[in-house]
Formats: C-alpha cells, structure tokens, sequence
C-alpha cells in the first residue's frame, strides 16, 4: 500500500533562518507532487507541484522553493524566513494523469517563525 | 477568477442530520472533492462527484449538480467524532485543485 511521510512535524524557527521540509512516498511510482500551506481560516493554497523529478512549478511567488531530487521525494526550502511563513504545511500526492485526482496527505509539519 | 464558497462555521446535534453546502465558480470542472479535516490533522477523502446526482457512503452522502455550480455533503446519525472541518474542492479544466476554506462542524451532545 501507499505511504506518505513528511518531517518535522513540528518548529519554531527564528525570523531569518533557512527551512527545510522533507516528504516522502512509498508504494507508487512516479507520482504528482504537491506541498499546500493551510493559514487559519483559509482554504488550502497550493504552493508548489511537481509531476516527475526535476519538475517543479511554482504557483505562488514567494521566498520558498522546492526540489524533487528523487522519484519519491519531495523538500520544500527557504533561505530566510519570514513571520508570514508562518502555517501548517502540507505535503501531498495524487496518482496523476487524468484520474480523480484524489491526494492522499501527509501528517503535517506546523512551523512558527518567531 | 475561481471561487468556492462554503459555510465558515455550523453547530449540530449528536445524532441528527446536517447538510453542508458549497457553491463554486470554476474555469471548467473535472470533478468535486470533499474533504474531512480534524483539528491538527491532515486532511482526509471523503468523496468525489463527477456527474449529477447523489452519491452515498455509509452514513455520508455527497450531491452535485453541475447546472447550479452547487453540491453539499449530508451527514446522518452525528456523532461526536464528526466534529472537523469539511473542505469542499474543485478540479478546473486544468486539473488543478481550487480548495474552500472549510466548513467547521461543532456536534454538541
């Protein structure tokens, strides 16, 4: 079966300093992508997807970025933090091609940047 | 622009019915998702409407109707448990996910 893991699942960041968040997948094989970032009250916005490795494509301009050095792995950076990175962040991923579409999320990672 | 629009918040009883509604406006449409989301949690699949009509799971039921850019998700027998948010999405005609903020469900006893 498939597997989705994302880490930390926690942190507090100072204002400034870098981020690095990691998901993995298990059990499928080229999947699509997706890390999402869930502000209180606010729907799901999609930050970046990917469709194959090396293939990223951004839909929010930010101080963020993605990379997706293997099949499986997904790893969302920033150099510097913001206050307003501030979120519960979401890695997801979907069977891609013209399926339902249906994700299948990770745990969460919730990150604070004092 | 895209929008989905659904309840912020709704109370209901434990062991009654309650219906949550989301309307949207998309650029094409590929299908209807929702979403149950408990506090912390990620988000989990509930269902998925492609054409109209009523599709039933248990004690959850999800309708669309194209027509009215219009489904709902049609709770039974409430429990406890059902306490989350409900998140209503939108496949657009480029296979793009557009999310609504969720609807929170309190049960009370």
């Amino acid at each position: 079966s498939q597997t989705i893991h994302q880490w930390p699942a926690t942190l507090v960041q100072p204002v400034g300093s870098p981020l690095s968040l990691e998901c993995t997948v298990e059990g499928t094989s080229n999947p699509n992508l997706y890390w999402y970032r869930q502000a209180a009250g606010r729907g799901l916005q999609l930050l970046f997807y990917s469709v194959g490795i090396g293939q990223i494509s951004s839909e929010v301009p930010q101080n963020l970025s993605a990379s997706r050095p293997q099949d499986r792995q997904f790893i969302l950076s920033s150099k510097k933090l913001l206050l307003s990175d501030s979120g519960f962040y979401l890695c997801a991923w979907s069977g891609g091609g013209k399926d339902t579409g249906e994700l299948f999320f990770g745990e969460g990672s919730r990150l604070t940047v004092l | 622009g895209q929008n989905i629009d659904q309840p912020t918040e709704m109370t209901a009883t434990e062991g009654a019915i309650v219906q949550i509604n989301c309307t949207y406006q998309t650029s094409g449409f590929n299908g209807l998702f929702w979403y149950q989301q408990h506090a912390g949690e990620a988000p989990t699949f509930l269902s998925y409407n492609v054409l109209d009509g009523l599709e039933e799971k248990g004690r959850f039921s999800s309708f669309l109707s194209r027509s009215k850019g219009y489904s709902y998700l049609l709770l039974k027998e409430l429990q406890m448990k059902d306490s989350a948010s409900y998140l209503c999405a939108v496949m657009d005609s480029n296979y793009q996910l557009i999310w609504g903020a969720g609807t929170k469900l309190i049960i009370k006893p």
